[in-house]
């Protein structure tokens, strides 16, 4: 079972939907949780972070936690074309240095 | 605004050569790590360094070495690059969140290396 799992995809989603992004990780200790996102050639940049169970909300970005689960999930309101990029789950694991990054989930906002 | 740069966007070197990839971050986060990033493999983490002359191996650090004499300065090092190390490799930089793991990390524009 791999560390921090995606659905790899392409998610494709018409503009002004609402696209869902999940993330299932197998260390039940771990704290702290990140979605990037990675325009096709560039490096990821950080969306959100979330350390805490239950939702945070950024703009049009909603990500949600739920530790007894073992999931996270990113949500992206009125989808549009310019949100068409890889997102990447990263997760720390429990009391260490490292994080585990997902290989992400291709998403095609159709206009 | 974090700022990561990286020695070279696009590099080729022969199979046998000693490669260096540079990386220097400007915000004094004290964790920097290097990735590469291959289709369908995601990120991998090869190397990370939480303080200076400080380091510890990632899942996939052979073949590679690294070097950080100076905080701001992490080095990757092939020693003999092959064709499986044509990659995009990329290095970011964090601060340290203490037993909660690295904040949130600052990526460079990577390198696109290829062996031949």
């Amino acid at each position: 079972q791999k560390e921090v799992e995606q659905n790899s995809g392409p998610l494709s989603v018409p503009e002004g939907a609402i696209a869902s992004l999940n993330c299932t990780y197998s260390d039940r200790g771990s704290q702290s949780f990140f979605w990037y996102r990675q325009y096709s050639g560039k490096s990821p940049e950080l969306i959100m972070f979330i350390y805490s169970n239950g939702d945070k909300e950024d703009g049009r970005f909603t990500a949600q936690l739920n530790k007894a689960s073992q999931y996270v999930s990113l949500l992206i309101r009125d989808s549009q074309p310019s949100d068409s990029a890889t997102y990447l789950c990263a997760v720390n694991g429990a009391g260490g240095f490292k994080t585990i990054f997902g290989a992400g989930t291709r998403l095609f906002v159709k206009a | 605004d974090v700022k990561v740069t990286q020695s070279s966007r696009y590099l080729v070197k022969r199979t046998g050569e000693k490669v260096f990839l540079e990386c220097v971050q400007d915000m004094d986060h004290e964790n920097m790590f290097w990735y590469r990033q291959d289709p369908g493999l995601g990120l991998r983490l090869i190397y990370f360094s939480y303080d200076v002359k400080m380091k510890e191996k990632g899942d996939i650090p052979e073949g590679y070495s690294v070097s950080r004499e100076k905080k701001e300065r992490f080095s990757l090092i092939l020693e003999s690059a092959s064709t499986n190390q044509t990659s995009m490799y990329l290095c970011a930089s964090s601060l340290s969140g203490g037993v909660a793991g690295p904040y949130e990390q600052y990526f460079g524009p990577g390198t696109r290396l290829t062996v031949t």
